[in-house]
């Protein structure tokens, strides 16, 4: 199994572009999640989904869309990339919204100039 | 609002040491504590789930307690192998809900 997969590895957009982050896993996974991780901050969860069709907000959602229409994919997309939104993104997903292993993806690091 | 705390931020062990990670939470109204491995450059691996009802969990080398009265958990590793070096990160529901809140990490040196 694949597991969860995200692409790109790497991305480097300018100020006030847009692009989508894509995250897929192969699993039947409920649950699907983004977090960012910055360096003294910790990961923080973006948004969350608990199913097909439906998705919500997380700690830190502004600036970021999602939607979730099948089970396996779960797209980011920065609307206007701005300098704070360099990071390294993570996507997660687990088989029930509670109680279950959450498994990571390896992570998109995007540069934001 | 939880809060996810682990001392220390680093901890560097010989070859050969059993040692302890330590994590605190504030709200203690949670469904579970996860415990991860983040290796560089990589995503997290979950080691460990304990729910709320649970005292602690095994894996191998690893025994994680949860303690929710007092709002702590650890992370036991036996007999430590450089493998092991990796930032551990724990994580904790907030209360109420299923989304986790993350610890900071503590970034584990084996030493050979």
């Amino acid at each position: 199994n694949a597991g969860v997969t995200q692409t790109p590895k790497f991305q480097v957009l300018k100020t006030g572009q847009s692009m989508t982050l894509q995250c897929a896993q192969d699993m039947n996974h409920e649950y699907m999640s983004w977090y960012r991780q910055d360096p003294g901050m910790g990961l923080r969860l973006i948004h969350y989904s608990v199913g097909a069709g439906i998705t919500d907000q997380g700690e830190v959602p502004n600036g970021y869309n999602v939607s979730r229409s099948t089970t396996e994919d779960f797209p980011l997309r920065l609307l206007s990339a701005a300098p704070s939104q360099t990071s390294v993104y993570f996507c997660a997903s687990s088989r029930a919204r509670v109680n279950s292993p959450l498994h990571f993806g390896n992570g998109t690091r995007l540069t934001v100039t | 609002k939880q809060e996810v705390t682990q001392i220390p931020a680093a901890l560097s062990v010989p070859e050969g040491e059993n040692l302890v990670l330590n994590c605190s939470f504030t709200d203690s109204a949670i469904y579970n504590l996860q415990w991860f491995r983040q290796d560089p450059g990589k995503g997290l691996t979950s080691l460990l789930l304990i729910q709320s009802s649970q005292r602690e969990q095994t894996s191998g080398r690893l025994n994680a307690s949860l303690d929710k009265s007092s709002g702590r958990s650890t992370l036991y590793i036996a007999a430590s192998q450089p493998g092991d070096s990796a930032t551990y990160l724990c994580a904790a529901t907030q209360g109420g809900s299923e989304k986790l809140v993350f610890g900071k990490g503590t970034k584990l040196t084996v030493n050979p």
